[in-house]
Parts: structure tokens; C-alpha cells; sequence
């Protein structure tokens, strides 16, 4: 399977506890892609690299979230002292990185967080 | 404001029916617009991309329709079956802010048989 995949699927975590996710976008994909997905909603974006780089950061990005793709392969997201209101569908997604509006991003099947 | 509406939120058919799904968009300026298929628990999935000089585009028993003029595009799907239970989510990229896609809410699609 050479689509995008995440790891783990699913998380239950006590509320204060920090977890990170993995994602391992499709191979040569320059972009990768963070989303944040709540029941009935629309996917949020939350930040994005080119290769290594961090480009951009949401507002919803607070300080207790960060993400890194160290060797512009794969990406961890980690999120420090977890809150109720993290729980949510964490999506990753990829991409050529084309100039062209047209890039198609790909979308891993999620993780889904439970704080309690 | 650069926004994605979709209507209805949900909607429940019979198997075997055909449905419209309704977007309307703000963004701009406008390059394409995306559909993307989530199922319960998944990633979405693209079904299809209109650019702006594209009108109708099908894929299997999904069509779409876009009218840049009026802002609106929709997802029409033909002789639904179970499968079809999904969200669909209209996604239009924002051109001056690195093509960052703004989604729509999305509309959740029950095939009832």
C-alpha cells in the first residue's frame, strides 16, 4: 500500500497526558499536512512543511501542540497536557508540492484521540 | 470571508435514488474546486476537481457541476447504493494563502436500502 498512513489509529489518553502521532505520507510527497477533524465538521488545518520546513501554523496550533518531519519523510505531531477538547480526528495529508492550484492532497485514514 | 457553505448537513435516501449535494463558496479568486468522499472513520477521499472553465465533470455515477459566475457547485449521485453512505466535503483552496484548502462542512449521505 504506498498511500498515507498514520499510526496509531486510535488513542485513548487521561486528560494532562501527552501523545504523539505518526504520519508517513506518500513516498516522494513534498507537502505534508495537518488537520483536525470534530464530529460533523469539516477537516481544520492546523500546519504544513515543505520537505523539512515548517511553513505555516493555524491559530488553533496552541503552545501545547507541536509537529516536526525532521528528515522530510515522515511527521509526528505531539500534543502536550491533553484536554477534553483535543479529542478529535487527527488527519495527515500529502502532496507533490506543485505550483499548480491543482495539487491533489491525499489523506491518511486518521487518529482518532479520546481525552477523558 | 473565504468560506465553504454545503447544504443540506444531512440527508437519507433509498437505495436506488439520485441526490443533489450543494455548495456554495466565497473564496476568491477561485481556481478549483474539489470533492472529497469520507466514510465513517476514514480519510476523504478526492472523487473529483473542477477548475474554473469546467461546468460538468463525472465520475461514475457522481457528477458535478460548477458555476463560477454564481459561486455554487454541486455533487449530483445516480442510482445510489449502500456504499454511497458517506460525507461528502466541497474543499476550495485558497490561491493568495499557498493553496490552503478551506472545507466545507460537509454533507452527511444515509443509504437506507
Amino acid at each position: 500500500d504506498t498511500g498515507v498512513s498514520q499510526d496509531p489509529r486510535h488513542k485513548i489518553t487521561k486528560r494532562g497526558q501527552n501523545v504523539t502521532f505518526r504520519c508517513d505520507p506518500i513516498s516522494e510527497h513534498n507537502r505534508l499536512y495537518w488537520y483536525r477533524q470534530t464530529l460533523g465538521q469539516g477537516p481544520e488545518f492546523l500546519t504544513y512543511f515543505q520537505n523539512e520546513a515548517q511553513l505555516e501554523k493555524s491559530r488553533l496550533l496552541s503552545d501545547r501542540f507541536s509537529a516536526e518531519r525532521p528528515k522530510g519523510s515522515f511527521s509526528t505531531l505531539e500534543i502536550q497536557r491533553t484536554e477534553q477538547g483535543d479529542s478529535a480526528m487527527y488527519l495527515c495529508a500529502s502532496s507533490q508540492g506543485l505550483a499548480d492550484p491543482t495539487d491533489t492532497q491525499y489523506f491518511g485514514p486518521g487518529t482518532r484521540l479520546t481525552v477523558l | 470571508k473565504n468560506q465553504v457553505e454545503q447544504s443540506p448537513q444531512s440527508l437519507i435516501i433509498l437505495e436506488g435514488k439520485n441526490c443533489t449535494l450543494q455548495c456554495n463558496y466565497t473564496v476568491s479568486p477561485f481556481s478549483n474546486l474539489r470533492w472529497y468522499k469520507q466514510d465513517t472513520g476514514r480519510g476523504p477521499v478526492s472523487l473529483t476537481i473542477m477548475t474554473f472553465s469546467e461546468n460538468t465533470k463525472s465520475n461514475g455515477r457522481y457528477t458535478a457541476t460548477l458555476d463560477a459566475d454564481t459561486k455554487q457547485s454541486s455533487l449530483h449521485i445516480t442510482a445510489s447504493q449502500l456504499s454511497d453512505s458517506a460525507s461528502y466535503i466541497c474543499v476550495v483552496p485558497r490561491v493568495l494563502a499557498g493553496n490552503m484548502l478551506t472545507f466545507g462542512g460537509g454533507t452527511r449521505l444515509m443509504v437506507k436500502p
